[in-house]
């Protein structure tokens, strides 16, 4: 079946420090990906996708790129933030068939002033 | 369009009540999801429903619960009895099948409501 492994969290950073979050995936075909964010007491809100190999997502300072060949889909930013603490999601919904869409675990990322 | 609309946002109930959450999925969207939020398991998928038919309950964790979908801008997920594990957040989201070659919409989520078993 689909699958999607995150690194384990939290992760706490200090405030412009490099991000990096893994994600890798199990699925048949090129399933398109996503990444959610979850900020504290609200539902999930998407923060980018890419929908075949080699695109790569970009929204609010945060990267990922799909690699097909590796099965990869990691979120990455270039100096975080105060305000992007919060619970990432990555996800993806696979090519053909019902729409289902198969969650990771999530990781928290705290960021500290 | 307003999103994703899910009633009430904050539920307290006794043990042994019946609850029902309600949600209404974004105009259009053929999909809608309902899931479980909770510290100790994450985020789980509890069912979804394509064009109003369920698909797979597989997620439902016990005969407690149900689901129902009896018209597209519309969906309830009921519990009774009640019980203090099932305190939780759960969420409603719906998406579309553009039915493209691959190209889908994400899932759009709804606030979410915040169910207390005492």
């Amino acid at each position: 079946g689909n699958s999607v492994t995150q690194m384990e969290g939290p992760v706490t950073l200090s405030e412009e420090a490099f991000l990096t979050i893994n994600c890798t995936y199990t699925a048949t075909g090129y399933p398109s990906l996503f990444w959610y964010v979850q900020y504290p007491g609200e539902g999930l809100q998407l923060l980018l996708k890419a929908t075949k190999a080699d695109d790569k997502g970009s929204n609010k300072g945060f990267e990922a790129t799909y690699r097909k060949e590796t099965t990869s889909f990691h979120l990455e930013k270039g100096s975080v933030q105060v305000s992007d603490s919060a619970v990432y999601f990555c996800a993806l919904i696979p090519i053909g068939g019902y729409q289902k869409v198969t969650f990771g675990t999530g990781t928290k990322l705290q960021v500290i002033p | 369009d307003a999103g994703v609309i899910q009633s009430p946002r904050h539920e307290v109930t006794e043990m042994g009540q019946e609850v029902t959450l309600r949600c209404k999925p974004i105009s259009g969207h053929d999909y809608l999801f309902w899931y479980r939020q909770t510290m100790m398991r994450g985020l789980e998928l509890l069912i979804y429903f394509n064009n109003n038919v369920p698909i797979d309950d597989s997620g439902m964790p016990e005969d407690r619960f149900s689901a129902k979908m009896p018209n597209a801008s519309f969906s309830t997920l009921k519990i009774q009895p009640s019980e203090p594990r099932d305190s939780a957040v759960y969420f409603c989201a719906s998406s579309s099948n553009l039915g493209r070659g691959g190209e889908y919409t994400e899932a759009f989520f709804g606030q979410g409501t915040r169910l207390t078993v005492v």
